[in-house]
């Protein structure tokens, strides 16, 4: 079965500070990656994808993430954060191979303080 | 134009009650989905429908049904609800299966 896992549950940092977020996926094969934002009270967003090219991708509001193939995982990084980017953070991952079902993972929640 | 909506946004019921929540999408896409998230913000999806054929369909109880009349609308219709139904449901659409996904705003459901 497919599987997405975000290791940090809360992550509580200071303005300014940087912001690395851990998710690996259990899927061989052809997967298509993204990163999801949940502002409090609100839908999700994309914040950025991956399907294939450069494992570098770079998203909305200053957010990138790299794909490491043999690690499995896609991590979301962004070098100062700010108070605004208080939020949920969801991975998910669309595998090919398993009827391109978007699972997700369990979220992280960013408090940044200011 | 809101590509993605869902209505009602909040719903509150008894218990027993049957309800429905609508969504519809303006961006053209051949596939919509059903999402559940509970309190602790977990995301399980219910549903996928492609061209109004359903092709995915989780461990979900059957008094959820989805409805697709068109391609453009994927409803949810809840029979007998039940207080673990609380939750907040998300629809969401995508050009077609495997690309990003475009969510809705939610509907909060409470059981009373």
């Amino acid at each position: 079965a497919q599987s997405v896992s975000q290791h940090n549950h809360h992550v509580i940092l200071s303005e300014a500070a940087s912001l690395e977020l851990g998710c690996n996926y259990s899927y061989g094969g052809t997967v298509n990656l993204f990163w999801y934002v949940q502002y409090p009270g609100q839908h999700l967003q994309l914040l950025l994808k991956y399907f294939s090219g450069d494992p570098l991708v770079k998203g909305i509001k200053g957010f990138e993430a790299e794909f490491i193939k043999s690690k499995f995982s896609f991590n979301l990084r962004k070098p100062s954060v700010q108070w605004s980017d208080t939020a949920e953070y969801f991975c998910a991952v669309n595998a090919v191979a398993a009827g391109n079902k978007l699972t997700f993972g369990g979220g992280t929640r960013v408090l940044v303080k200011p | 134009d809101t590509a993605v909506s869902q209505t009602p946004k909040y719903l509150v019921t008894q218990m027993g009650n049957d309800k429905s929540i609508k969504c519809e999408q303006n961006l053209g896409h051949d596939t919509m989905y059903w999402y559940k998230q509970d309190s602790k913000k977990f995301l399980k999806i219910m549903f996928s429908y492609n061209n109004k054929e359903l092709i995915i369909n989780e461990t979900v109880p059957n008094r959820f049904s989805p409805k697709s009349p068109d391609k453009a609308h994927l409803n949810l219709h809840i029979n007998s609800l039940e207080l673990g139904d609380s939750a907040v449901y998300f629809c969401a659409s995508s050009r077609d299966r495997g690309t990003e996904a475009f969510f809705g705003q939610g509907t909060r459901l409470t059981v009373v």
